[in-house]
């Protein structure tokens, strides 16, 4: 089937660790986001990438990394310099092009404790 | 820049009665507008979407939305819910000069019996 993979689905770290969050996708879709959900303030964007080796800063990049070397995979580093990493994290890509909407994986619930 | 508001954060309804989910925003280029549904736990699923034409877009499971440029709305409607649409509502926005999307806060839609 195809789809976006995010794995995994939960994911419990120690403070100070680093993290990398998977999410794969078999869409043959160019663009590919990463976005952080906390209760009462939606979505937010982490990083997004238009194109393989390319990727843009959102609006809370800080504590964060991405790469992009493939086209199906745009994994999330979740840095120690992350002062609050505890939240789901949510994936999507789309064709990359006018109007085209997001297709978003079920998301990854990281607990740093 | 551009923004999403989403004027209610919680809408309480009794099954079978009407309901609209209020969506703003905020940009200096024309934008293309989605709205978008999350179970509990899980990623988001696209409801409608409004790329240009008729400003009364009809979606899946009911819903139905209209855009106003003027006051630049994008508000959510369903002439009858159900429990089943117990759910989370985004209203998002992707400026048509960049790839970015940009979501609102989201809106609790809690229907009772």
């Amino acid at each position: 089937d195809g789809g976006i993979t995010q794995s995994p689905k939960y994911l419990f770290r120690k403070e100070g660790q680093n993290v990398t969050l998977s999410c794969e996708q078999n869409l043959n879709h160019d663009a590919m986001y990463w976005y952080r959900q906390d209760p009462g303030q939606g979505l937010r964007l982490i990083y997004y990438s238009q194109i393989v080796n390319d990727f843009q800063k959102g609006d809370i990049a800080e504590g964060y990394s991405v790469s992009r070397e493939k086209k199906e995979s745009f994994p999330l580093t979740v840095t120690s310099a992350q002062k609050n990493p505890t939240a789901f994290y949510l994936c999507a890509s789309s064709i990359s092009g006018k109007g085209t909407e997001a297709f978003f994986g079920q998301g990854t619930r990281l607990t740093v404790v | 820049a551009q923004s999403v508001t989403q004027l209610d954060s919680q809408v309480p309804v009794f099954e079978e009665a009407p309901v609209e989910l209020r969506c703003n925003y905020s940009s200096s280029v024309s934008v293309y507008l989605f709205w978008y549904v999350q179970y509990p736990n899980q990623g988001l699923q696209l409801l409608l979407k409004y790329l240009s034409g008729s400003t009364l877009v009809k979606g899946i499971n009911g819903f139905e939305a209209e855009f106003n440029k003027s006051q630049t709305s994008f508000h959510l409607r369903k002439p009858s819910v159900h429990i089943s649409d117990t759910a989370e509502y985004f209203c998002a926005v992707r400026p048509q000069n960049t790839g970015k999307l940009i979501f609102g806060q989201g809106t609790t839609l809690q229907v009772k019996p």
